[in-house]
């Protein structure tokens, strides 16, 4: 049974980077996808990015420009990067592993930008 | 992007009592593979969303034979033949034949 544990700070002020782990323990590390996705109230759920353990990665257009997702494999572990964040940033973030669908998420951190 | 429109928003079911929940995607998802790539999600309150159907029409192991997915390559329905009160949360649809993957709005659905 796989498990996605994720950590990060949760409180950032405007303009610094969101940074996040997720830490992956059990099953199969190289044949998924992994994802962040965000969910705020006013955009609902919303596909960040992913890598696989290649390193190649798939990143959402709305949000290329800022975002960068990392893997090491030595660890099991996938982060993200999202610079120069807003108000509008604010959202619970979650990992989770994607085969097709997503099948396995992280509990999820909240993060709020404010000054 | 494909847009995935839910209908209804919210839906309030006396327990025993069957539940549909609509899914309309803006692009077909059938793939050459034969697979539809689309996705049902129940997230209950202060939880991630849980894979409840895959590839529209599979139950993921564990998830009770009250639901059942079914469509063609635009218009999906996820049933509930007879609610019951742990069914309670926000269902969304997914569809990953493109990227970015995208999910609908979500479908809250509460007891009477």
């Amino acid at each position: 049974q796989v498990q996605l544990q994720q950590w990060g700070a949760g409180l950032l002020k405007p303009s610094e980077t969101l940074s996040l782990t997720c830490a992956v323990y059990g099953g199969s590390f190289s044949i998924y996808y992994w994802s962040w996705i965000r969910q705020s109230p006013g955009k609902g759920l919303e596909w960040i990015g992913e890598i696989n353990n290649s390193g190649s990665t798939n990143y959402n257009p709305s949000l290329k420009s800022r975002v960068t997702v990392s893997v090491d494999t030595s660890n099991n572990q996938f982060s993200l990067n999202l610079r120069s964040v807003t108000a509008a940033d604010t959202a619970v973030y979650y990992c989770a592993r994607r085969y097709g669908g997503f099948d396995s998420w992280g509990q999820g951190i909240l993060v709020t930008v404010s000054s | 992007d494909i847009v995935m429109t839910q209908t209804p928003l919210s839906l309030a079911v006396t327990p025993g009592q069957p539940a549909s929940i609509s899914c309309k995607s803006s692009q077909s998802l059938l793939h050459s593979d034969r697979k539809t790539y689309l996705y049902w999600y129940l997230q209950r309150p202060g939880q991630p969303p849980q894979l409840l159907i895959y590839e529209m029409s599979n139950r993921m192991s564990g998830v009770p034979d009250r639901f059942s997915g079914r469509g063609s390559g635009t218009d999906f329905t996820l049933k509930i033949s007879r609610v019951e009160a742990e069914d309670v949360g926000v269902y969304y649809c997914l569809q990953s034949i493109q990227l970015p993957p995208t999910f609908g709005q979500g479908t809250k659905v509460e007891i009477k």
